[in-house]
Parts: C-alpha cells; sequence; structure tokens
C-alpha cells in the first residue's frame, strides 16, 4: 500500500450527474496531483496543489473543479461531463512541489460517462 | 511546453533477452527524468530517475541513460523477466523548478514471453 487512497474505484454518471472524486493521503505530503488517463495517450497532468495552493491548471475545462480543504485531502468535482471524459482519474502526492520527489499515485478512480 | 515522445508503443521479448525502450523531449530546461512502472490494473510507480549533471545510472537490472545534446533517454532493461511485464512511462520535468510538473511520454507496453 502506498498511502494514497482514492474513493470510488468505479464511477458510472450520466452526463447531467454531479459527483465528486476524494484522494487521501497518509504520507505528510505538502504537494498533490490529479491525473487523466486515457487509453493510448500519456498520463496527462490536471491540477497540481502546494500547500493547498492550486499552482498548476493545465487548461482543464471547467465541468472538473478541484478542491483541496487540506495538505491530505484533494476531490475532484465534476458536472456535466462529456463521454470522452471517460477514463482512470489518478491522484498522486509528493513530499513538494518544487523539487523532484517521487510522485506516489493512488489505485485511480475508473470513471464512465454515459 | 513540454513534448516527450515514446518509442515504441509496444515491445515484446523473449526472457532473459534485454529491452530498451526510448524517450525524446523538446524542452532542453528539462533536467529530471523519471521512468514509471504499471502494472496491469495497478497505479504507476516509480522505478528509477536521472538528473541532467549524469549520463547514466544504474540499478541492478535496470538502466537508464541521458543524451542532453540529443534530447534523448532511454531505459535498458537486462536479463527480463515475466514480471518486468507492463506498461513503462518516461516523463520529464524541469528539477528545483515545478518539479512536480511531469510530462508524460505515451507509455510502452512490454511484454516478457516465458
Amino acid at each position: 500500500e502506498t498511502g494514497v487512497t482514492q474513493t470510488p474505484r468505479h464511477l458510472v454518471m450520466g452526463m447531467t450527474n454531479k459527483k465528486s472524486l476524494k484522494c487521501e493521503q497518509h504520507l505528510g505530503h505538502n504537494a498533490m496531483y490529479w491525473y487523466k488517463q486515457s487509453a493510448k495517450k500519456p498520463l496527462e497532468l490536471m491540477f497540481v496543489y502546494s500547500l493547498e495552493e492550486r499552482v498548476e491548471n493545465n487548461s482543464v475545462p471547467s465541468r472538473f473543479s478541484p478542491e483541496c480543504p487540506n495538505s491530505s485531502h484533494l476531490f475532484l468535482h465534476l458536472h456535466t461531463l462529456q463521454p470522452e471524459d471517460s477514463a482512470l482519474y489518478l491522484c498522486a502526492s509528493s513530499q513538494d512541489w518544487e523539487g523532484n520527489y517521487e510522485q506516489f499515485f493512488g489505485p485511480g478512480t475508473r470513471l464512465t460517462v454515459l | 511546453g513540454e513534448n516527450v515522445e515514446q518509442h515504441p508503443s509496444t515491445l515484446s521479448v523473449q526472457e532473459g533477452d534485454s529491452a530498451v525502450i526510448k524517450c525524446t523531449y523538446s524542452d532542453s530546461a528539462s533536467n529530471y527524468f523519471p521512468w514509471y512502472k504499471q502494472e496491469l490494473g495497478k497505479r504507476p510507480q516509480l522505478i528509477i530517475d536521472i538528473r541532467s549533471n549524469v549520463g547514466e545510472k544504474k540499478d541492478q537490472r535496470i538502466a537508464v541513460t541521458l543524451n542532453k545534446t540529443a534530447k534523448h533517454f532511454s531505459l535498458h532493461i537486462t536479463e527480463t523477466q515475466p514480471e518486468d511485464s507492463a506498461v513503462y512511462f518516461c516523463a520529464a520535468a524541469q528539477y528545483y523548478n515545478q518539479g512536480g510538473k511531469l510530462i508524460f511520454g505515451q507509455g510502452t507496453e512490454l511484454s516478457v514471453k516465458p
């Protein structure tokens, strides 16, 4: 167990639904990340939080809304998604944002948008 | 921005043979290059990384080489074993400046046949 957990592990939602993905890290890290992993595509960095402050937002559509209430928890709020948003959403954490610290990934949430 | 290209997309080798995966990057400011391994249905995990102040790094059967002039780096796995079968991702970032902003390659699916 890497110390990064994600819930739910699987999620099926309609395009009009609102849902949230949750990530929790038990490693005492200061930086947390959301990635999108689609088939045949590289891991895409979506958002980065360092000490609860967003430091990176990679031109992600506004239908994805992140929230970081504290350095241990990270949420991704979803609303009016499109079928092309179906993917594996991975959360990761690292000791800090600016140094090159290993990123520890969670198991991911497999999202299907109908 | 940075762009990372990874080849091949799939690689099949016999157990005991060597495997080589190559990546090229576009941003000469990148100076940190990690490799992640993702087994089927599991989360990505760091296996080795290299900084631009060295040309080669080795860890048992795994080695990474870096050519800064040509802007490419490679992962070498010797004496491959069936448990090496996984998807391997290379990435690039700027050490001590947005070091957490990893730009990933497309991934290489390695299959080691017994």
